[in-house]
């Protein structure tokens, strides 16, 4: 059974870069059907779409049009790790943060990480 | 972006209840619509996916239909393990975009 895993610092200063790994088990993150996801969510708040990457496509990588230029989706493979950077952070961008496995035929993120609450802060 | 606009934006209901949730798409998405359920301090759990299919594991009690920009996720019957937070989200295109929720509280 697919499982991720969230982890990072859970506090963050203003004007940093926050940065987040998702730990993949139970399966490939190299599977040409899935790409993997970043979705975040406001404390009390509503879901927010970061960004995703299929690591099968050259140029497969989407970000959000308001966090792009400040925000980084990779992988390592051998590590089976997606990763999350977010620079120039602010109080904005405290959430809690989740990772996704995404359909490239269905649309949709299954399954999701436990999520991490990241919070920013001076 | 295309926006996606949900309705209402809390029901209160009971036990055995019919509930239906309305989602409608600020332009044409086809069946590209995904209907996701959450409970407090947890991730959303996928519930139907290209509108009506619905996901396995998930109880026949939900169902979801529509196409092109209005969309409704219906519970049958509500249960005492269905009050949560459900949202929509479309997948036709870059960026993906969520609705803002509907909470579905107890009468």
């Amino acid at each position: 059974q697919l499982q991720l895993q969230e982890s990072g610092p859970g506090l963050v200063k203003t004007s940093e870069t926050l940065s987040l790994t998702c730990s993949v088990s139970g399966g490939s993150i190299s599977s040409t059907d899935y790409s993997w996801g970043w979705i975040r969510q406001p404390p009390g708040k509503g879901l927010e779409w970061i960004g995703h990457i299929n690591i099968n496509y050259i140029g497969g990588t989407y970000y959000s049009l308001s966090l792009r230029g400040r925000v980084t989706i990779s992988v390592d493979k051998s590590r089976s790790q997606v990763s999350l950077k977010l620079n120039s952070v602010t109080a904005a961008d405290t959430a809690l943060y989740f990772c996704a496995r995404y359909s490239d035929s269905t649309g949709c993120f299954d399954p999701w990480g436990q999520g991490t609450l990241v919070t920013v802060s001076s | 972006d295309i926006q996606m606009t949900q309705s209402p934006s809390s029901v209160s209901a009971s036990v055995g209840d019919r509930v239906t949730i309305t989602c409608r798409a600020s332009q044409d998405i086809g069946t590209w619509l995904v209907w996701y359920q959450q409970k407090p301090g947890k991730a959303p759990n996928l519930l139907i996916y290209l509108a009506s299919s619905l996901q396995s594991g998930v109880p026949s009690r939900f169902s979801g239909s529509g196409s092109g920009t209005d969309f409704t996720l219906t519970i049958s019957s509500l249960q005492p393990e269905d009050f949560a937070v459900y949202y929509c989200q479309q997948a036709q295109t870059f960026p993906l975009t969520f609705g803002g929720g509907t909470k579905v509280e107890i009468k």
